[in-house]
């Protein structure tokens, strides 16, 4: 699976809009794009996944550029339950296996 | 619904003992579970894939005879962790596929447990 860029760690106020970037320019046509989330002390969580369109839930947007060299998470109005390290993570369609390889992620804090 | 729960939440033991920890989904079958392990400030590491009724696969790096995992139903998969050292003090996490909502929505996400905290003394 193709490796994914992520900032460090990012802050938001409370109430305010968050757009989270992440990079993957390696990435190949059969790779969907996933994001998981993760509170402090607590397992992982699905936030949302596409592959080539804009996706919406009742969690998050994803934003997906063009070339899919890039994408956004974007979570519309960021609330303390929102801090976490938010994982961007490629999976290949054809990764039978439905192994997750985790990266180093995005350390959210959300001020009030 | 696509519950997965993990028991003990947290153990302290002394060096050189075995540990257990469980790994359930309640709601839903699981062919294939996983295990992670998680160091404090860093990242999620895959340790195994767990599969319903044959051996686990463990990725490189891993001593399988160090980290037992079982399966043997599904909804039910166990890792223990023999002679447990204080290097094995970790945060240990288990996630669940559910394939039956793979096959009809195609949406292949993991669903994890909350954690179990190992301290190794």
């Amino acid at each position: 699976d193709a490796k994914t860029t992520q900032p460090n760690s990012m802050e938001s106020n409370e109430e305010e809009p968050v757009h989270l970037p992440c990079n993957h320019s390696t990435i190949s046509g059969t790779d969907y794009i996933h994001w998981y989330r993760q509170r402090p002390s607590q397992g992982p969580e699905y936030v949302i996944h596409g592959l080539t369109s804009n996706v919406n839930n009742r969690m998050a947007s994803l934003a997906i550029a063009e070339d899919r060299k890039s994408s956004t998470l974007i979570l519309h109005r960021a609330t303390l339950r929102d801090a976490a390290v938010y994982y961007c993570i490629l999976r290949d369609a054809s990764n039978q296996g439905g192994k997750l390889i985790f990266g180093q992620g995005t350390e959210l804090s959300v001020k009030p | 619904g696509a519950v997965v729960s993990q028991h003990p939440s947290w153990v302290i033991c002394k060096s050189g003992t075995s540990v257990k920890i469980e790994c359930r989904s309640l709601d839903f079958q699981a062919t294939t579970m996983f295990w992670y392990r998680q160091f404090p400030k860093q990242s999620l590491m895959l340790m195994a894939t767990s599969n319903e009724g044959s051996k686990a696969t463990y990725e490189q790096g891993v001593e399988k005879d160090k980290f037992l995992i079982n399966h043997a139903s599904l909804t039910l998969s166990t890792l223990t962790v023999t002679s447990a050292h204080p290097e094995d003090s970790s945060f240990y996490i288990c996630s669940a596929r559910d394939l039956m909502r793979l096959a009809i929505s195609s949406t292949d996400t993991q669903y994890f447990g909350p954690g179990t905290r190992l301290t190794v003394l």
